[in-house]
């Protein structure tokens, strides 16, 4: 079985400052993992992924997310928010039972304020 | 640009009617996905199709069924809509094999926000 937790349904920033979304995963195999953004009545869109080549992920938009097998953790930053990053992020892990179909965290929807 | 269009987005329909959703993507591919997105809840999978005519159920599939007769189109059916069945609803398509699914990631729909009333 697999799962996905993001911690904080929200995560208020100020424009400029570092942005953290947290995920962290259980898989019984080697997980793929990935986050995806959602802007304002819109679909979801890849940001990343992580498909067991280099643990530290670049994305688009200056996101980066670093893979830590020992604390199974799938963090999401990005050195410096923009207001235009206002959306929900959701991290997602497949790969386990033969499955490459992604199970979803329950989004954290970032905030930026000027 | 590849596309996932879902017909509607927005619908208002009544209790006990039967709704369809549709969903039409131009890229060729072969396996498509519904989910339906609630606050706090994520994407949740109600079914998913590898090829034309192919179905299988997701995690919650109960109270809806698909049609796949066309490569290009996956319809989701609310046999009889109930108000607990009030969501956002998405569609998404990768390419085979499924492992395309890890390598390129889904393409979206921009969703159905259906309220049943």
């Amino acid at each position: 079985a697999q799962s996905v937790t993001q911690l904080g349904s929200h995560v208020s920033v100020s424009e400029g400052a570092l942005v953290l979304l947290r995920c962290n995963y259980s898989s019984s195999v080697p997980p793929y993992l990935f986050w995806y953004v959602q802007y304002p009545n819109q679909g979801l869109q890849l940001l990343l992924k992580y498909t067991s080549a280099a643990t530290l992920v670049k994305g688009i938009n200056g996101f980066e997310a670093e893979f830590k097998k020992s604390e199974t953790s799938f963090h999401l930053t990005k050195p410096s928010a923009h207001m235009s990053d206002a959306a929900e992020y959701f991290c997602a892990v497949s790969g386990s039972g033969g499955s490459y179909i992604p199970t979803f965290g329950r989004g954290t929807s970032l905030i930026v304020h000027p | 640009d590849v596309k996932v269009t879902q017909s509607s987005r927005y619908l208002v329909k009544r209790t006990g009617e039967k709704v369809f959703l549709e969903c039409v993507q131009d890229m060729d591919h072969e396996n498509m996905f519904w989910y339906r997105q609630d606050p706090g809840l994520g994407l949740r999978l109600i079914y998913f199709s590898y090829d034309v005519k192919m179905k299988e159920k997701g995690d919650i599939p109960e109270g809806y069924s698909v049609s796949r007769e066309k490569k290009e189109r996956f319809s989701l059916i609310l046999e009889s809509a109930s108000t607990n069945q009030t969501s956002m609803y998405l569609c998404a398509s990768t390419s085979r094999p499924s492992r395309a699914v890890v390598n390129y990631g889904y393409t979206f729909g921009s969703g159905t926000r259906l309220t049943v009333v």
